[in-house]
């Protein structure tokens, strides 16, 4: 089952705008990862936050966590065209496997 | 690095015939690769676990009879659809880990997909 319920399902913005989405979740976590999709291709690894981080950089991206709301969010600052793609938060239970998203498209307008 | 490479990367095959999509670790070895299936704008579905030198673990209503999958050596798993028919028609993602026994806990790399088209 997909534990993860991201917002808003799309997002348009314009370059140099910042971008947040955010992921709620169910159950109790190990971690959550953000991974980026451009449209048809496989997905790359953005950024991992274990259950007991609050806040994570990453150049231009932030992310944050919060267990007691079991929610996580990204933000993208300074956004450009090029981050134009699907963003999806994935949680890994205890024991368990790495769960998606239904993600976020997100299109940067130059 | 931590390159994985998918191939092909678009197929086009007929009811009936079968397909083989490799996946393979260029620059690593992967104990665990997963294969994952997305319908246009959906999220991923895993479908099986694939473990080097073992039985895939296939997730419910996944069938196994369909979808083989052989993980024969560190940096090559297979996944063939047998006698596909239209609705099997999707975009099939494979992943693989850096780190064994820990694969959830750590960032997996992703092929970039095969975009399967049965007519």
């Amino acid at each position: 089952s997909q534990q993860g319920e991201e917002d808003p399902q799309a997002l348009s913005i314009q370059e140099g705008e910042n971008a947040t989405m955010n992921c709620s979740y169910k159950t109790s976590i190990n971690n959550l990862q953000w991974y980026r999709q451009n449209s048809g291709r496989g997905l790359v690894h953005l950024i991992l936050i274990r259950s007991n981080e609050r806040e994570k950089h990453s150049g231009r991206l932030r992310v944050t966590l919060d267990t007691s709301k079991k929610s996580s969010s990204l933000l993208i600052t300074a956004s450009r065209a090029a981050d134009t793609a699907s963003y999806f938060c994935a949680t890994v239970t205890s024991g368990s496997r790495l769960t998606f998203g239904e993600g976020t498209q997100l299109t940067v307008n130059p | 690095g931590a390159v994985v490479s998918q191939h092909p990367s678009r197929v086009i095959c007929k009811s009936g015939t079968s397909v083989k999509i490799e996946c393979r670790s260029l620059d690593f070895q992967a104990t665990t690769m997963f294969w994952y299936r997305q319908f246009p704008k959906q999220s991923l579905m895993l479908m099986a676990t694939s473990n080097e030198g073992s039985k895939a673990t296939y997730e419910q209503g996944v069938e196994k009879d369909k979808f083989l999958i052989n993980h024969a050596s560190l940096t090559l798993s297979t996944l063939t659809v047998t006698s596909a028919h239209p609705e099997d028609s999707s975009f099939y993602i494979c992943s693989a880990s850096k780190i064994s026994g820990s694969s959830y806990n750590s960032p997996l790399h992703f092929g970039n997909g095969t975009r399967l088209t049965v007519t």
